[in-house]
């Protein structure tokens, strides 16, 4: 199935460093969502983004939605341990076909105390 | 709990043996959705209900897999004649109708298929 194009699929990094990720698409979506994962879990919901050029912050969580409505990035800062997970970015098209999401395939962070 | 349940967590099948998971959603949430999820990779869109009508599925929804959510409110996922690609793990999401409203997922059934 079609799935959006995330990048970088895993990064190892130190604690305390700062993480970018992002998301790409050659289709229009109306919403961004970025989703973290962890092993044996569903999705759970991070930030929402509804606005081209849309800048969200939650915590040390920042995601952008792309001003051409075909991309959006996700930061963390002064990453910890318990960012372990799966990330993962989602677009929405909204429609009256009822608003199903694309993922990403992922990208997999791991923090090194 | 408020969020969305789906049961059993875990199910290990024998090919060739029908199989059923339950999802109840956030209870006003009129919108429901079943994805697949494979290993290593992202959840994919099976089918949507809103209230007790299905009006989506994907080409992923083969004719073993039905669907229903014959109140409004459950749903259940049935796999028939399960082979061993079935192997996956099975989401369900609620959202409300209106714009702007996010997907909220449950824990998933991870489905093996022996």
């Amino acid at each position: 199935g079609q799935q959006l194009n995330q990048s970088p699929q895993s990064m190892f990094i130190q604690e305390g460093e700062d993480v970018s990720m992002n998301c790409t698409s050659s289709s229009i979506f109306n919403t961004w969502l970025w989703y973290k994962q962890e092993p044996g879990e569903g999705p759970v919901l991070l930030i929402a983004l509804y606005k081209a050029g849309e800048l969200t912050s939650n915590g040390r969580l920042t995601a952008q939605f792309g001003i051409t409505r075909k991309d959006s990035f996700l930061n963390i800062s002064a990453s910890i341990p318990s960012d372990v997970g799966i990330y993962f970015c989602a677009g929405q098209l909204l429609n009256n076909a009822g608003n199903m999401l694309t993922f990403g395939g992922g990208t997999r962070l791991m923090v090194k105390p | 709990d408020t969020g969305v349940s789906q049961n059993p967590r875990h199910k290990i099948t024998k090919r060739g043996q029908n199989v059923t998971f339950r999802c109840d959603p956030i209870s006003e949430h009129n919108r429901l959705y079943w994805y697949r999820q494979t290993l290593g990779q992202g959840p994919e869109f099976l089918t949507y209900f809103q209230n007790e009508a299905q009006l989506e599925k994907s080409r992923l929804l083969s004719d073993r897999f039905s669907a229903e959510r014959p109140k409004g409110s459950f749903s259940t996922l049935e796999i028939q004649r399960t082979e061993q690609g079935d192997s996956a793990m099975y989401l369900c999401a609620s959202s409300l109708t209106s714009m702007n409203t996010e997907a909220f997922f449950g824990q998933g059934t991870r489905l093996t298929v022996v």
